[in-house]
């Protein structure tokens, strides 16, 4: 079964300083991986998507992730934190079920909240 | 805008009353997902559609069904509501609704129960 432990529930960052959102997944299969983020009263938008090709995934604002298999990470980084920034943080795993991956459902961490300081 | 449309925005009703909300996809992806988002529970899938047929589900209960249309816009229903169901309630949508393609999400639908 396809699962993902966000280590932190909240982290608290200071504005353009670097910022580190850590995920573990735990999956049967080559998983594909994501991160999206929700701003309050919003829904979700994807920050990028790890799906088998290169390991280093750059995404939307200036985050990436490494897909590390060896530790079975996936963490979330940006090197200056932007006001803007300040949101919810998901790290999800998609479940290829029993239609030989078309059916895709997402299984979402339990969330970090990211504040940033002026 | 990631195209998904969610409706209604807000809900309010009473216990065991029913709801429908809907949802329509961005143009061209032939599924649709829905996820339940609560405080307790966090983000769970409940119920995924492939071009009208219905393909996976989660953790959908009894009282909720849901279907999709031959226009592709889907609807969940919720019936006999209970305090509980109080939730936010997001439609998402993607291309073909495989494992490693992004899923697109509306802006949800906040269903509160009195």
């Amino acid at each position: 079964a396809q699962s993902v432990t966000q280590l932190d529930s909240h982290v608290s960052v200071s504005e353009g300083t670097p910022v580190l959102l850590r995920c573990n997944y735990s999956s049967s299969y080559s998983p594909s991986l994501f991160w999206y983020v929700q701003h309050p009263n919003k829904g979700l938008q994807l920050l990028l998507k790890y799906t088998s090709a290169a390991t280093l995934v750059k995404g939307i604002n200036g985050f990436e992730a490494e897909f590390k298999k060896s530790e079975t990470s996936f963490h979330l980084t940006k090197p200056s934190a932007h006001m803007s920034d300040a949101a919810e943080y998901f790290c999800v795993v998609s479940d290829p079920g029993n239609y030989g991956g078309s059916q895709g459902n997402l299984i979402f961490g339990k969330g970090t909240k990211l504040s940033v300081k002026p | 805008d990631s195209g998904v449309t969610q409706t209604p925005k807000h809900l309010i009703t009473a216990t065991g009353q029913r709801v429908t909300l809907r949802c329509s996809p961005r143009s061209g992806d032939l599924s649709v997902y829905w996820y339940q988002q609560s405080l307790d529970q966090g983000l769970q899938f409940l119920i995924q559609y492939y071009n009208g047929e219905e393909r996976a589900k989660g953790n959908i209960l009894e009282r909720f069904s849901a279907q999709q249309f031959p226009d592709l816009h889907s609807e969940l229903n919720l019936s006999s509501l209970e305090l509980g169901d109080s939730a936010l309630y997001f439609c998402a949508s993607s291309v073909q609704g495989g494992s490693n393609q992004p899923q697109h999400f509306g802006d949800g639908t906040r269903l509160s129960i009195l």
